[in-house]
């Protein structure tokens, strides 16, 4: 089965430097959302999508942004890196948003900022 | 949302059942309760959901008692590979609406030889 897809796996960045992270939903789901998990700490919900259009903000830094397109992919836009940004992002797509639609998640994309 | 609670950490050995409790005594009447499973580095992996009474699936069952103010994960013969961290959340549950899945602080399992 089609599961979601997030590119890179892995990304080094300097410092003041700019990252975009991608993420291909499951076919047909409707639904994404952001997570960043920094070492030994639980994901922390960034932002979401609903039907491409921005659903809910959580505590996601005013230099990132993200967006969804018309295919229903997503990417979030890192900019003016930090070293505190260095963290695990995991993006995942639901059938329809609600938590009756279980969250399917990527492998993430590990993000290291030196 | 409900606020959820559980142990930080359990320790298991091989071939035994593990039950991890999870509290939510705010839990609303629309509320599902949810259980996810994260290997490191890897996505957190749906488990099992459920609302009342007892959920089973191929790999976990779920039980919920009638005042749905907790809810307990139970891994029938744990193997190694069932070291990981199981979070359980609580949430709101309208269909169709705006829905924040919040992860909050999940239970460390270690299975041992």
């Amino acid at each position: 089965a089609a599961g979601v897809i997030q590119s890179p796996r892995h990304l080094i960045k300097e410092k003041r430097e700019t990252a975009t992270l991608k993420c291909y939903p499951i076919p047909r789901h409707d639904t994404v959302y952001w997570y960043q998990q920094g070492p030994g700490q639980d994901p922390q919900f960034l932002i979401s999508f609903y039907e491409k259009m921005q659903s809910d903000k959580g505590s996601i830094p005013d230099r990132f942004s993200a967006q969804q397109f018309s295919d229903y992919h997503s990417e979030l836009n890192m900019s003016s890196l930090e070293l505190g940004d260095s963290a695990l992002y995991f993006c995942a797509s639901s059938l329809v948003m609600g938590q009756d639609s279980p969250l399917h998640f990527g492998n993430g994309t590990r993000l290291t900022v030196t | 949302l409900a606020k959820t609670t559980q142990p930080i950490s359990m320790d298991s050995y091989e071939g035994q059942e593990v039950n991890i409790t999870c509290s939510h005594n705010n839990i609303a009447t629309n509320d599902y309760i949810t259980w996810y499973q994260q290997f490191p580095s890897q996505g957190p992996r749906f488990i099992i959901q459920g609302y009342k009474t007892k959920v089973t699936n191929e790999v976990a069952s779920l039980f919920i008692p009638a005042d749905r103010k907790s809810s307990t994960l139970s891994l029938p013969r744990v193997s190694l590979s069932d070291t990981a961290v199981y979070y359980c959340l609580v949430g709101d549950g309208k269909r169709g609406g705006s829905y924040i899945p919040t992860f909050g602080r999940g239970t460390s399992l270690i299975v041992h030889p």
